[in-house]
């Protein structure tokens, strides 16, 4: 099947500073792509979509100047977290959908932990 | 909005079989699809019903009730490698193709 890989898988840091996670298409394309965050226990909410060549879309809630994504080219989605605080300390999955949307792969995931 | 309901956690003994039940409310229905969690872990793609009846995969099923907005997982023989939390999800066409999890169930495989 396909691969998602997701860089750093986890990361720890203080709290006003900006982390980048990567998430990679490593043996196919992917014209979009979804960022989700995962809290423990609890189910995966679909934070934004990215797409390549033009604007994320971001669901309901969620501050699109807090999460910058940039979907740069066909394999690769960008997830900035600014200014992290200890209250975006999650677990932050990639998705891509493969071959249409009945399938989508994920990344094995970023831990994120503000101190 | 999308809304999806399904059991908070089972658990069962090996070679038993656990049925998750998932309920949906939504626009825009494409699909529904199942994923597995294990701690830690990424989900995995498990199955996906377009159309109402029973898929087949192995020791898994899934099937689906469009007119009930119903759908389950069917879990035979489990192993204890099955001890994992199971997600349901709506595809929405019409939304970016985007998938709403429900709160998942946790599945707990006992000797």
């Amino acid at each position: 099947g396909a691969v998602v890989s997701q860089h750093p898988s986890w990361v720890i840091c203080k709290s006003g500073t900006s982390v980048k996670i990567e998430c990679r298409s490593l043996d196919f394309q992917a014209t979009t792509m979804f960022w989700y965050r995962q809290f423990p226990k609890q189910s995966l909410m679909l934070m934004a979509t990215s797409n390549e060549g033009s604007k994320a879309t971001y669901e309901q809630g969620v501050e699109k100047d807090k999460f910058l994504i940039n979907h740069a080219s066909l394999t690769l989605s960008t997830l900035t977290v600014t200014s992290a605080h200890p209250e975006d300390s999650s677990f932050y999955i990639c998705s891509a959908p493969y071959q249409g949307y009945n399938e989508q792969f994920f990344g094995p995931g970023t831990r994120l932990t503000v101190l | 909005g999308q809304s999806l309901e399904q059991p908070s956690e089972v658990t069962a003994v090996e070679g038993a079989i656990v049925q998750i039940n998932c309920t949906y409310q939504t626009s825009g229905f494409y699909g529904l699809s199942w994923y597995q969690q294990h701690d830690g872990g990424a989900p995995t793609f498990l199955s996906y019903n377009a159309l109402d009846g029973l898929e087949e995969t192995g020791r898994f099923s899934s099937f689906l009730s469009r007119s009930d907005s119903y759908g389950y997982l069917l879990l035979q023989e489990l192993q204890m490698k099955d001890s994992a939390s199971y997600f349901c999800a709506v595809r929405d066409g019409a939304a970016g193709n985007k998938l709403t999890f429900g709160g998942g169930t946790r599945v707990l495989v006992k000797p």
